[in-house]
């Protein structure tokens, strides 16, 4: 089963903090967390591991809940570059094989 | 090479056609994948291959498709019979193994 992300879509003025939401039904082994500009290839954010740290730069940080099975994509001070689709994908069994959630959807405006 | 690399970048069909896609992974990375993409969708796991194994294919929509891997570097997807609900990105993307995974700019499919 797909994870679900929330929200499906956000639009926020440029400097404004966004959370975005990947929720699973399964256990999960890791979350990536990747943005897809239109007509782009998907990019690579972060990955975080069972039983790893959250992880960060200076203003894309990502948690991983491994009881809750949830993941969380924090983007602070949010910059035009930031706007784009979303999606986490969940490793279940450790074996690199991704599934990617329902998306969210970002625009950020001057 | 720079980056994760497919051929051709579009490719219109006409339906019962057979395509061929192809994918140059990174130089060095053990493990392979390819996605199929909707419009407005998340990427949909196809198949996995690690070296020239074919570890997973449990994403093929059904047996008119196919990948191999032959030397455990470059790729092709093959699809059989091409059916217009076969129209969608086709996405590689490979890695060293257990780290993230770079993404192939895809292919677009579309059967007419």
């Amino acid at each position: 089963q797909q994870p679900v992300q929330s929200p499906q879509a956000v639009i926020l003025r440029e400097g404004e903090d966004a959370v975005i939401n990947c929720s699973s039904s399964k256990a999960l082994y890791s979350v990536h967390w990747y943005r897809q500009k239109h007509g782009e290839a998907p990019v690579f954010l972060m990955i975080l591991l069972k039983g790893g740290e959250q992880k960060g730069h200076e203003k894309i940080s990502a948690s991983f809940n491994e009881k809750k099975q949830q993941s969380s994509l924090y983007l602070t001070a949010s910059q035009l570059s930031y706007s784009g689709t979303y999606f986490c994908g969940t490793d279940d069994f450790g074996n690199e094989k991704l599934t990617f959630g329902t998306g969210t959807r970002l625009t950020i405006i001057p | 090479g720079a980056g994760v690399s497919q051929s051709p970048r579009y490719k219109v069909a006409k339906r019962g056609q057979d395509v061929a896609l192809r994918c140059d992974p990174i130089s060095g990375h053990v493990s392979l994948f390819w996605y199929q993409q909707a419009l407005g969708q998340g990427p949909e796991f196809l198949t996995y291959f690690q070296n020239e194994a074919q570890l997973d294919k449990s994403g093929l929509p059904s047996d008119r498709f196919f990948a191999e891997r032959p030397e455990g570097s470059v790729s092709t997807l093959k699809i059989q019979r091409t059916q217009q609900e076969d129209s969608a990105v086709y996405l590689c993307a490979s890695s060293s193994g257990f780290e993230r995974q770079f993404f192939g700019p895809g292919t677009r499919l579309t059967v007419l």
